[in-house]
C-alpha cells in the first residue's frame, strides 16, 4: 500500500479565493506529480518534481504553481481560483529507480 | 492524436468470462506500459506493468505487449462483480507518463 497523502479530499471554494492543496509521501520518492482529471477523461500532467527544488510544468499548468522544499512534501497553489478549475487533482510519486507511480486519494475541487 | 489510445466502452461481460481490454499507443519509444483500475471517484490503482514483448501474468490479469503494433492488453480471466471499474493504459515514453481515458467494465453477475 502506497503510502502517500492528499488534503483536503473534498473543497467548495468561490471564485478568486487562493488554495493549496497538499500531497506528502513518507517513501522518500524523488520524483512527485500533479493530475488534473475530469470524468472520462484522461489524466492530464500540471507540474512535476526530480527532487528537492526542481520543479516542471506539465501540458496543463493550469495557472498553478508547485513547490519542492522537502523530498516528501509537493504541495499546488492556485493564485486564483475560477470554476474552470472545477475537477479532481491527483498527486503521485514514485522513485528513481523504479517506473511505477503511486497515488493519492485525490482532491476533489469544486469552484463557484 | 492522442499519446494513449482506449475505448472508452462500456464493456459487459458476464461473471465468470474474460474481460479483454485494449490500448493503441503512438510514441514507438515508449518504454513501460500500465494498467491501473479506478473505482468511481477513487484514484488509479496499480493492476500490472509490463516491460517487455509477450505475455506477464499475475493472477487473474495477464497484461501483453507487442510493441511492433505499439499495442498492449489487458485480459482478466474469471470476472467478478468487484472488478467492475474503469481500467486506465498508461506509457512511460521518456520522462513522461501518458494516460489513456479509460475503458469501463461492467461484470454483470
Amino acid at each position: 500500500e502506497a503510502d502517500i497523502y492528499q488534503t483536503p479530499r473534498y473543497l467548495v471554494i468561490g471564485t478568486g479565493k487562493k488554495i493549496t492543496l497538499e500531497c506528502s509521501q513518507t517513501m522518500g520518492h524523488d520524483k512527485m506529480y500533479w493530475y488534473q482529471q475530469d470524468p472520462g477523461m484522461e489524466l492530464h500532467l500540471i507540474h512535476y518534481s526530480y527532487g528537492v527544488n526542481s520543479t516542471e510544468k506539465g501540458d496543463l499548468s493550469s495557472e498553478s504553481t508547485v513547490s519542492r522544499i522537502r523530498t516528501e512534501h509537493f504541495p499546488l497553489t492556485l493564485e486564483s481560483a475560477r470554476p474552470s478549475h472545477t475537477s479532481q487533482y491527483l498527486c503521485a510519486s514514485r522513485s528513481g529507480a523504479e517506473n511505477i507511480q503511486y497515488f493519492g486519494a485525490g482532491t476533489r475541487l469544486s469552484v463557484l | 492524436q492522442k499519446e494513449v489510445e482506449q475505448n472508452s466502452g462500456p464493456l459487459s461481460v458476464p461473471e465468470g468470462a474474460i474481460a479483454s481490454l485494449n490500448c493503441t499507443y503512438s510514441d514507438r519509444g515508449s518504454q513501460s506500459f500500465f494498467w491501473y483500475r479506478q473505482y468511481s471517484g477513487k484514484s488509479p490503482e496499480l493492476i500490472m506493468f509490463i516491460y517487455s514483448n509477450g505475455d506477464k501474468e499475475d493472477g487473474r490479469f495477464t497484461a501483453q505487449l507487442n510493441k511492433a503494433s505499439q499495442y498492449v492488453s489487458l485480459l482478466i480471466r474469471d470476472s467478478q462483480p468487484s472488478d467492475s471499474a474503469t481500467y486506465l493504459c498508461a506509457v512511460k515514453a521518456g520522462n513522461q507518463f501518458y494516460f489513456g481515458t479509460g475503458t469501463s467494465l461492467t461484470v454483470i453477475p
